[in-house]
């Protein structure tokens, strides 16, 4: 959607490799977060950040780390895939209490 | 622990008929509740929001209410178009002391038929 990039879209990787994904905001939203989506266990939160530099850790966050050097940028890193973080990746970004939040695309991610 | 749940993981019906989706939770620390709409190999759109301190809220053929003491909301799609088939997630908002944090339910798959 306008305004909230994800790249890659689809990616392929070996087991124990470093990954990392792109979440990438024209909007200048102060919050940013990084869901997976699995089946049967909707969207849960894997971290989250309020501002530069400043992240928290949501409730699926063992194996992965996330960065945000720049208001508009929020990486996401694997440091070494397993095949239990197979899953489709969401990013979204939010102003604020009660506004919701607007994802993207997603970035299907599968660990071989 | 689901904080947020939707025990209906999927809904037939007839187009025109009305759909109801539901959804319960646990923490009463919510300051909102949403519902999102997700096409295939596309992110969730927000559809609708209710406000804690609200029983209802519309928007054209959306309905949700929310009840507090039953830590119960609905959601009413009235009439059901072909269009409607999604999948649609209940979430609740943690609001600022909570990092502004989204907690989804597992989602409930609606299929409209023609």
């Amino acid at each position: 959607d306008a305004g909230i990039t994800q790249s890659p879209r689809h990616k392929v990787t070996e087991t124990g490799t470093p990954v990392t994904l792109r979440c990438h905001q024209t909007e200048n939203h102060r919050y940013m977060y990084w869901y997976r989506q699995d089946p049967g266990h909707g969207l849960r939160l894997i971290h989250y950040s309020y501002g530069v530099k400043d992240t928290d850790k949501g409730e699926v966050s063992d194996g992965y780390s996330v960065s945000r050097s720049k208001t508009e940028d929020f990486l996401l890193t694997l440091e070494s895939a397993t095949s239990s973080q197979t899953s489709v990746y969401f990013c979204a970004i939010s102003e604020g209490p009660s506004y919701g939040y607007t994802f993207g695309s997603g970035t299907r991610l599968t660990v071989v | 622990d689901q904080q947020v749940k939707q025990n209906s993981p999927s809904l037939s019906v007839q187009e025109g008929r009305i759909s109801i989706l539901n959804c319960d939770y646990t923490n009463s620390m919510f300051d909102y509740f949403l519902w999102y709409k997700k096409y295939p190999a596309e992110g969730p759109t927000f559809l609708i929001s209710i406000s804690s301190i609200k029983d209802k809220n519309e928007d054209g053929r959306f309905t949700v209410f929310l009840n507090k003491s039953a830590k119960h909301l609905s959601l009413h799609i009235v009439p059901s178009q072909p269009g409607d088939s999604a999948v649609y997630f209940c979430a609740a908002l943690g609001g600022k002391a909570a990092g502004n944090k989204l907690t989804f339910g597992g989602g409930t798959r609606v299929l409209v038929k023609p």
